[in-house]
């Protein structure tokens, strides 16, 4: 089993969707919790920390729960901007990242 | 802040060549550093954790005497791939965090694309 594992991609959604990235992890002494993106051949760039009481920022909600290790990230009223692939991101000591879900944004 | 600058960004060599990659973290210091290799369509998968002034602590299946790296000083480690071959070729990324002793913030560098031909 993966450590960290993601919803199959790609996700293909219309200007203005909402939509949602699930991910869970296996190793329930997992530190702290993160979602990057990652635009095609350039580094990962941090999108937000994820907290138990969850956390907004803008268009973008994230949520944990450790309890069913569980991580979701919301993106509201999406943009063609925001094609890109989202990786779900544990820390338990050194980061482990998920193979990442791909999200297409379209006009 | 927290800028790390990783050098070069694309290199291409003949198989059998070595190659080294620096990272640097340009405004704090960083007693670690993780080099990451991002194969295409794959996730990053982390190599090797990088200590200042002690020898790095390798992932299972990394070849140590394959993949050197050198933290020498507080701003800078270096990966050097030895006698590449074209199975080697990938994205190779570093990060650091600028927080010693926590892994809060990690900042990557913008990678190097190496092609071994």
């Amino acid at each position: 089993r993966k450590e960290v594992e993601q919803d199959p991609g790609p996700f293909n959604v219309p200007e203005g969707a909402t939509v949602a990235f699930n991910c869970t992890y296996s190793n329930s002494a997992s530190q702290s919790f993160f979602w990057y993106r990652q635009d095609c051949r350039k580094e990962p760039k941090l999108l937000m920390s994820v907290y138990s009481s969850g956390n907004e920022d803008g268009r973008f909600t994230a949520q944990l729960n450790r309890a069913s290790q569980y991580i979701s990230l919301l993106i509201r009223d999406s943009k063609l901007s925001d094609s890109a692939t989202y990786l779900c991101v544990v820390n338990i000591g050194k980061l482990i990242f998920g193979q990442g879900t791909e999200l297409s944004v379209k006009p | 802040g927290a800028v790390v600058s990783q050098h070069p960004s694309r290199v291409i060599c003949k198989s059998g060549t070595s190659v080294k990659i620096e990272c640097r973290s340009l405004d704090f210091q960083a007693t670690t550093m993780f080099w990451y290799r991002q194969f295409p369509k794959q996730s990053l998968m982390l190599m090797a954790t990088s200590n200042e002034g002690s020898k790095a602590t390798y992932e299972q299946g990394v070849e140590k005497d394959k993949f050197l790296i050198n933290h020498a000083s507080l701003t800078l480690s270096t990966l050097t791939v030895t006698s590449a071959h074209p199975e080697d070729s990938s994205f190779y990324i570093c990060s650091a965090t600028p927080l010693s002793g926590t892994f809060y913030g990690y900042t990557f560098g913008s990678g190097t694309r190496l092609t071994v031909v």
